[in-house]
């Protein structure tokens, strides 16, 4: 079956840094999605990698390494309204996405 | 980025009655459309897919009768839930691409219709 996994929840402080990591098991694979959804809205588009390596813009940063079937979010400089859940999502070869069951990101002061 | 709008945001009616979720692409044409419900707590999870001037395609375990899908243009879809009932509750969020970007482009989402059933 298809498959993707990553944590639950996660707390960092304030002004760190946290990495978020996402693993799958798809049938095939035409790129990943990074989502953040705060409580009680929709999901806004943070990321999309295809090809492996790392893919930065401002605070976020998206890595994927396709042979691994693995990615991370990386959050710098974090901020009070970063707590959200991240949503890791798939597209697998019937170009159907598949999503991770998200992890909820606490930050405290 | 593209625009998807979403209405009603919160929407509450008693049990047996039908309610409808319209999903919008305010500036992009969108042959195919995709409904979703999340529970608190839970991930997205996929109900159907609305194609435009065709039948949509519904995920095992979704009642077609129930959640009836009409995409009657290329900027439209509704989704409506037949004498719903208070298990129905949940967050639905429409979502699309826009066209022009194939199937590997980004999802717009719209701003996602809180349903109550009492």
């Amino acid at each position: 079956g298809q498959n993707i996994d990553q944590p639950t929840e996660m707390t960092a402080t304030e002004g760190a840094i946290v990495q978020i990591n996402c693993t799958y098991q798809t049938s095939g694979f035409n790129g990943l999605f990074w989502y953040q959804q705060h409580a009680g809205e929709a999901p806004t588009f943070l990321s999309y990698n295809v090809l492996d390596g790392l893919e930065e813009k401002g605070r976020f940063s998206s890595f994927l390494s396709r042979s691994k079937g693995y990615s991370y979010l990386l959050l710098k400089e974090l901020q009070m309204k970063d707590s959200a859940s991240y949503l890791c999502a798939v597209i697998d070869s019937n170009y159907q996405l598949i999503w991770g069951a998200g992890t909820k990101l606490i930050i405290k002061p | 980025g593209a625009v998807v709008s979403q209405h009603p945001s919160r929407v509450i009616c008693k049990s047996g009655t039908s309610v409808k979720i319209e999903c919008r692409s305010l500036d992009f044409q969108a042959t195919t459309m995709f409904w979703y419900r999340q529970f608190p707590k839970q991930s997205l999870m996929l109900m159907a897919t609305s194609n435009e001037g065709s039948k949509a395609t519904y995920e095992q375990g979704v009642e077609k009768d129930k959640f009836l899908i009409n995409h009657a243009s290329l900027t439209l879809s509704t989704l409506t839930v037949t004498s719903a009932h208070p298990e129905d509750s949940s967050f639905y969020i429409c979502s699309a691409r826009d066209q022009r970007r194939g199937d590997t482009g980004e999802l717009f989402f719209g701003e996602g219709s809180r349903l109550t059933v009492l």
